[in-house]
């Protein structure tokens, strides 16, 4: 039972418009969320997170949004490039019991971003 | 370049063989993770280590078996694998085991791919 879900696979947007990146979760257990990228041939590097206890956090173009009551979140990019083409994990994260954290990712989407 | 090597880039083996992943990291970090990504699934963690003692096995069959010998290498050792067990393997690393309030990011290599026959 996936407890992270990133249910577009794929998302097409042309160069400059915003993209979206939604990400739904189920454990309300989770109390801090990353995004991370990934390209071909290269292991994920992280890119922005935020905590439970926020619902927006900014860093340049990347902006992550937190509804905790949906259970929900989402990464905008304004405004989109194409070295932005890749794809994108959501992970969230609770305490394992033994007192560390570990990270439960999503299956991804592909960002394409249209010159 | 994150600063984590990973070798083999890709590896094909039989059921039978024995064999090893191997993963580096010049980061000066001191907790070291596996993960395992299947076709399809999303990226599961299978162990970690903080400053060399394994904390975390998250239940893992034991033809996987783990070791690091020091805070900048680990090692997946692989035997009598199984078809199923064909999927990228990711090791990374962070400054410390991620413990309450002190999230620690963590930095991943490129990955293995491995084939089982």
């Amino acid at each position: 039972d996936q407890q992270v879900k990133q249910n577009s696979p794929s998302l097409s947007v042309q160069e400059g418009r915003i993209s979206i990146l939604n990400c739904d979760y189920t454990n309300s257990m989770f109390d801090y969320f990353l995004w991370y990228k990934k390209y071909p041939a290269e292991g994920p590097t992280f890119l922005i997170s935020i905590s439970s206890i926020k619902d927006k956090n900014e860093d340049g173009r990347f902006t992550v949004f937190l509804n905790k009551s949906a259970k929900h979140l989402s990464l905008h990019i304004v405004p989109s490039q194409p070295g932005d083409s890749a794809v994108y994990f959501c992970a969230a994260s609770a305490s394992s019991g033994a007192g560390s954290y570990q990270l439960t990712f999503g299956k991804g989407t592909k960002l394409s971003v249209i010159p | 370049e994150t600063g984590v090597t990973q070798t083999p880039r890709h590896l094909v083996m039989g059921m039978t063989n024995k064999k090893s992943l191997k993963c580096e990291q010049h980061l000066g970090h001191n907790a070291m993770y596996w993960y395992k990504q299947s076709a399809k699934k999303p990226l599961e963690l299978m162990f970690v280590y903080n400053f060399k003692e394994q904390t975390e096995n998250n239940s893992v069959p034991s033809r996987f078996s783990p070791e690091c010998p020091n805070s900048s290498h680990l090692f997946l050792h692989l035997h009598t694998l199984q078809p199923e067990d064909s999927a990228l393997y990711f090791c990374a690393s962070s400054q410390r085991e991620w413990i309450k309030s002190s999230y620690n990011e963590q930095f991943f290599g490129p990955g293995t791919r491995l084939t089982v026959l």
